[in-house]
């Protein structure tokens, strides 16, 4: 079985500041890893993954994702934030030859300005 | 770029009533995925489809079945609802072609509240 912890519920920091949203993962097997923002009342919008490679991943709006094996994390992060990025943040992973996605409980980011 | 269509966006049903939700995925894509998002929970997988043929199934109720059809968008049939069905049902589309590193783009979703 697969699964993703999400530890903090809300993550507050000041808009230009470095922000990070924390992921954890257990999967058997070799890991594909997805961070999805989701903005109140709207659809998950996808921001980067990591697949294999490079074990800093770089994705939409300036955020980027470091894979720690040995950690089995997948953080999120962004050298400054923006008030906009204001949102919902989902970790999800997958199982290579596996389909669905199991996501984390999700985080609230909350950029004040 | 085109997008996951989704339709209804909004949809308010009486309990025991039936509804169907619609699922266009962006073009070319052959793999669509449902998914179920109750109030302040992560989403979660229902089933999914590939060239038309189930290819995982989740947590899918008895009374729910879908599938997907020659042009490829899927439809998901709810029947006899529950209060507890409300939720925020999400679709996401993939391509197999990415060989099996494809990514979920999801749809907005459709709100459907069981009164």
């Amino acid at each position: 079985a697969q699964s993703v912890a999400q530890p903090e519920d809300q993550v507050n920091v000041a808009e230009g500041n470095p922000l990070t949203v924390k992921c954890t993962y257990s999967v058997s097997g070799n890991p594909y890893l997805f961070w999805y923002v989701q903005y109140p009342n709207r659809g998950l919008q996808f921001l980067l993954k990591y697949i294999t490679g490079d074990n800093l991943v770089k994705g939409s709006y300036g955020f980027e994702a470091e894979f720690n094996k040995s950690q089995t994390s997948f953080h999120l992060k962004k050298p400054s934030a923006l008030v906009s990025d204001s949102a919902l943040y989902f970790c999800a992973v997958r199982v290579s030859g596996g389909r669905a996605l199991t996501f984390g409980s999700g985080t609230r980011l909350q950029v004040q300005p | 770029a085109a997008g996951v269509i989704q339709s209804p966006r909004h949809l308010i049903k009486e309990k025991r009533e039936t509804a169907t939700l619609k699922c266009y995925p962006i073009p070319r894509h052959d793999t669509v995925y449902w998914y179920q998002q109750g109030p302040g929970q992560d989403p979660q997988f229902l089933i999914s489809f590939y060239e038309k043929m189930q290819s995982d199934k989740g947590s899918i109720p008895d009374r729910f079945s879908a599938q997907q059809f020659s042009d490829y968008h899927s439809e998901l049939n709810m029947s006899s609802l529950e209060l507890g069905d409300s939720a925020l049902y999400f679709c996401a589309s993939s391509s197999r072609l990415a060989g099996g590193q494809d990514t979920q783009y999801f749809g907005p979703g459709t709100r459907l509240t069981v009164l």
